[in-house]
């Protein structure tokens, strides 16, 4: 069964730094792009950003709000891709989202809600 | 950036009737569309891309129709179930990936 899960969230302080994990099972993860995405509350979802399978040169894109801020990594050895969230404003309160594919996405992980405040 | 603009934001539906929602694209996405359906609490699921092709594990049902900037997901019979926020998203123009603001399906 395919399954993904972000982790990592939690309220954090305007200015500093938090890293969420997305770990993937169930599939080849080293065959698949990853995307991310958050959801403010009561909101719609946006697009982060995307890391694309080696295969495909494993390049990355971002959404301009997190250019520049945050960075997206992956662990196909541990099936495990990441997002380094730096410099964060309350702007960044939302569910985040991790899921399997670039484009569109067939499977989503449960999210991790990510609070800035002070 | 292409925007999404889906309408209407909500749409009030008996059980065992039709449920019509529509989504619109600022500038032609082609073929390039998919629709997720969202519960409460929970992750997106894919419902439909390609503008038409259902995605694995939601009934007939559910169709979606479209190109260009005018599409359409129809639920024939809605069931309990399909209670829901929909939303589209357009994939042509990428990045970014630019989503609708969504539709919440409600029981009336």
């Amino acid at each position: 069964e395919v399954q993904l899960a972000a982790s990592g969230g939690g309220l954090v302080q305007p200015g500093r730094s938090q890293r969420l994990s997305c770990t993937a099972s169930g599939f080849t993860f080293a065959d698949y792009a990853v995307s991310w995405f958050r959801q403010a509350p009561g909101k719609g979802l946006e697009w982060v950003g995307c890391i694309r399978n080696k295969a495909h040169g494993g390049t990355i894109e971002y959404a301009a709000s997190v250019k520049g801020r945050f960075t997206i990594s992956r662990d196909d050895s541990k099936s495990i891709a990441s997002l380094q969230m730096n410099s964060m404003n309350t702007g960044d309160t939302a569910v985040y989202y991790c899921g399997r594919g670039r484009l569109w996405v067939d499977y989503w992980g449960q999210g991790t809600l990510v609070t800035v405040s002070s | 950036e292409i925007v999404m603009t889906q309408s209407p934001a909500t749409l009030s539906v008996s059980p065992g009737e039709r449920a019509t929602l529509s989504c619109r694209a600022s500038q032609s996405v082609g073929s390039n569309l998919a629709w997720y359906q969202q519960k409460p609490g929970q992750a997106p699921r894919l419902l439909i891309y390609g503008a038409s092709t259902r995605a694995t594990g939601f009934p007939a049902r559910f169709s979606g129709s479209g190109s260009g900037t005018e599409f359409t997901l129809t639920i024939s019979t809605l069931q309990s179930e399909d209670f829901a926020v929909y939303f589209c998203q357009q994939y042509n123009n990428w990045p970014p990936l630019t989503f609708g603001g969504g539709t919440k399906v409600e029981i009336k």
